[in-house]
């Protein structure tokens, strides 16, 4: 398996219900995200992880959580959804440098698309 | 915060015209623009990017300008083919992370 990796691909869940997101990245980078993708909006970066600390919280709702346990995997917890919620989540990682500035090349996954009933 | 926008949102060209692709930028302290294309059904990839310390870059069909003192920078693709349908995304950042406009649907008409 190369490249960066998401699971499950399509995920319909009920707004009571609890489940996660799965991203495995095989690049050997120093940094992944979580990013959001609805219809006629820019892919909003929701969370940025560096040598596996968080940088980044872009104001993102509670029920929302954050894992990531090695530089590989990161996990996104989902809780309670609302069906706003509903949208395309695109793991990616990229190599940075030691000033963090965060112009490397992103390397996105295919996605999970989520469906909040 | 950074702020980019992206126009038009949708452009249709006929095969084999060229195609233009704008956006601006509010903060001027942002100094790497990359454009990221997404086929459909498929995950975003980097087709092409330039530093603030040019004005030009080109690859094959592909070519992207920077004007620093407006702060706006263009995609150009020539020779447009079938396979360059997607939707195309700019984005700049600086001191904070990558921001991203809105995207272009691009199509091209046999």
């Amino acid at each position: 398996e190369t490249g960066v990796t998401q699971t499950p691909r399509h995920l319909v869940m009920g707004m009571t219900n609890k489940k996660s997101l799965k991203c495995e990245q095989h690049l050997g980078h120093n940094a992944m995200y979580w990013y959001k993708q609805s219809a006629k909006k820019p892919l909003e970066l929701m969370f940025v992880y560096s040598l596996e600390e968080r940088v980044e919280n872009n104001s993102v709702p509670s029920r929302f959580s954050p894992e990531c346990p090695n530089s590989s995997h990161l996990f996104l917890h989902l809780h309670t959804l609302q069906p706003e919620d509903s949208a395309l989540y695109l793991c990616a990682s990229s190599q940075e440098d030691q000033g963090g500035t965060y112009t490397g090349e992103l390397f996105f996954g295919e996605g999970s698309r989520l469906t909040v009933l | 915060g950074e702020n980019v926008e992206q126009h038009p949102s949708t452009l249709s060209v006929q095969e084999g015209d060229s195609a233009v692709i704008k956006c601006t930028y509010s903060d001027s302290a942002s100094n790497y623009f990359p454009w990221y294309k997404q086929e459909l059904g498929k995950r975003p990839q980097l087709i092409i990017d330039i530093r603030s310390n040019v004005g030009e870059k080109k690859d094959q069909r592909i070519a992207v300008t920077l004007n620093k003192t407006a702060k706006h920078f263009s995609l150009h693709i020539t020779e447009t083919q079938p396979e360059d349908s997607a939707v195309y995304f700019c984005a700049a950042s600086g001191n904070e992370k990558l921001t991203f406009g809105t995207g272009t649907r691009l199509t091209i008409i046999p």
